[in-house]
């Protein structure tokens, strides 16, 4: 089955404590990227990647770090967790062909930061 | 840049009522636009696309025509459902050969609530 898994689904943590969200796809797609989604803000990207060891900043990047070094994983990486970082988290998967197409989301990641 | 604006929800109508939600977007070239659907609890999923001028994306009832003269992609639905209850999102993606920057935009989402 083509899907998009992100792990854990839930996390709460403390402050300045350094966190990994995974995200693997099946679907040997080129671009990934992750997403925060907070009330009345909508969806934002943080980081996006065109291929393998690609990697660009979305609108907000700023407190996190992405890596791609194998095409079907990207993950997101916290290294000082700040409650401003509270958010529901979204990777995302899709081909490249003359331009970015239909994109396959993960389930999401809900996170909590005390 | 690219830049995508939804009408601000939330939506709220009746079972069986006639659903508009606009959206207009601003891109070089020639984009393709999406229309994304989140039902509560769940990530987001692909509701319909157009992929050029005149181009009539639909699924499940709902429809949308890509409009270069106006810039639109509004998403419409004859006669809504409760289980139509989710929050919508605008996105368009533009072509490689036109933006040497993120090709990806999503609107803020409009949430449409639908009452038996």
């Amino acid at each position: 089955e083509a899907q998009v898994t992100q792990n854990p689904r839930y996390l709460i943590t403390v402050t300045g404590k350094k966190l990994t969200v995974t995200c693997s796809q099946n679907m040997n797609h080129e671009y990934m990227s992750w997403y925060r989604q907070d009330p009345g803000l909508g969806l934002r990207q943080i980081y996006y990647s065109m291929n393998v060891e690609v990697t660009d900043k979305g609108d907000v990047p700023e407190g996190y770090k992405v890596s791609r070094k194998e095409k079907r994983n990207f993950p997101l990486i916290l290294e000082s967790p700040s409650p401003n970082q509270t958010s529901l988290y979204f990777c995302a998967s899709s081909l490249i062909t003359t331009s970015i197409d239909e994109q396959y989301f993960g389930p999401g990641t809900r996170l909590t930061v005390t | 840049g690219n830049s995508v604006t939804q009408m601000e929800g939330p939506v709220t109508l009746s079972e069986e009522a006639f659903l508009t939600i606009n959206c207009t977007y601003t891109a070089t070239g020639y984009p393709s636009l999406f229309w994304y659907v989140q039902y509560p609890g769940e990530g987001l999923q692909l509701l319909l696309k157009a992929t050029k001028a005149d181009d009539k994306g639909s699924n499940k009832g709902f429809e949308a025509t890509y409009r270069k003269e106006t810039t639109s992609f509004h998403l419409e639905k004859g006669s809504v459902q409760v289980s139509d209850s989710a929050v919508y999102f605008c996105a368009l993606s533009a072509r490689l050969l036109d933006n040497a920057g993120n090709m990806l935009t999503f609107g803020g989402g409009t949430r449409l609530m639908v009452k038996p």
